[in-house]
C-alpha cells in the first residue's frame, strides 16, 4: 500500500503569514510530486508540480522535496483569504495518484 | 485554456440502478483515469485507461464497474448496480501521457448521490 500523509490540519494562518504544509510518502521509488487546491465541494485544481531534490518557487508558492527523507512540502508567501481551501499531497507511481487526506488552511482577515 | 468536462453535475440514482458518468478529456491528452471522492475522506484512485484499454484498476473498480471510451472525445464510467456506498464524487482526469510524471488535469466532478 503507497502511504500519503500530510500534517493533520486545521491551519489557521493570518492574512500575510507563511503557511507551511507538510507530506510524507512510503514509496521510495516516487519519482513525481503534486500539490492540488480544493475548495469545499470542488475538484482539485493543480497550483504546483515538482520532480528534482530542491525547492521550486512560482509565485507566492513554494515548493520543496527531499527525497532522501521521502518529504514534500508547500510553503504558501503571503496568504491571502482565498488560499484558504484544503491543499492536497499528491504522489505519482505509474500513472496513478495517491493522494494524501489534505490539510485544510484558513487565512484569517 | 483546455479543460475536462463531465456531466452530469449531479446525479441522483436508486439503489441497484445502472448509472453512466460521462466525461471529455483534454483533447490531446492520451491517458485518462477516474478517481472518487467520499465525503470527508481522499481522493481514491479508480481506474487508468490508455490506448483503448485498462492500464491499472483499484480494489475498488470490481466487476460492478467499468469504462469505456465510444468515440473519439468521451470517457464513461459505468456502475452496473449501484449501492449506497457508491455515493461519492467522481472524478475524471487526463494527463499528456508522455511521461508517467506529467500532472492530471481534473474536471468539476459528478456528485452521485444513490437512495
Amino acid at each position: 500500500q503507497k502511504e500519503v500523509e500530510q500534517n493533520s490540519g486545521p491551519l489557521s494562518v493570518p492574512e500575510g503569514a507563511i503557511a507551511s504544509l507538510n507530506c510524507t510518502y512510503s514509496d521510495r521509488g516516487s519519482q513525481s510530486f503534486f500539490w492540488y487546491r480544493q475548495y469545499s465541494g470542488k475538484s482539485p485544481e493543480l497550483i504546483m508540480s515538482i520532480y528534482s531534490n530542491g525547492d521550486k518557487e512560482d509565485g507566492r508558492f513554494t515548493a520543496q522535496l527531499n527525497k532522501a527523507s521521502q518529504y514534500v512540502s508547500l510553503l504558501i508567501r503571503d496568504s491571502q483569504p482565498s488560499d484558504s481551501a484544503t491543499y492536497l499531497c499528491a504522489v505519482n507511481n505509474d500513472y496513478k495518484l495517491s493522494f494524501g487526506a489534505g490539510t485544510t488552511v484558513t487565512v484569517r482577515a | 485554456e483546455p479543460e475536462v468536462t463531465q456531466t452530469p453535475s449531479h446525479q441522483v440514482t436508486q439503489m441497484g440502478q445502472e448509472v453512466i458518468l460521462r466525461c471529455v478529456p483534454i483533447s490531446n491528452h492520451l491517458y485518462f483515469y477516474w478517481y472518487r471522492q467520499i465525503l470527508g475522506q481522499k481522493v481514491e484512485f479508480l481506474v487508468s485507461f490508455y490506448n483503448n484499454e485498462i492500464s491499472e484498476k483499484s480494489e475498488i473498480f470490481d466487476d460492478q464497474f467499468s469504462v469505456e471510451r465510444p468515440d473519439g472525445s468521451n470517457f464513461t464510467l459505468k456502475i452496473r448496480s449501484t449501492k449506497l456506498e457508491d455515493s461519492a464524487m467522481y472524478f475524471c482526469a487526463s494527463s499528456p501521457g508522455t511521461f508517467s510524471n506529467q500532472p492530471q488535469h481534473f474536471g468539476d466532478g459528478t456528485r452521485l448521490s444513490i437512495l
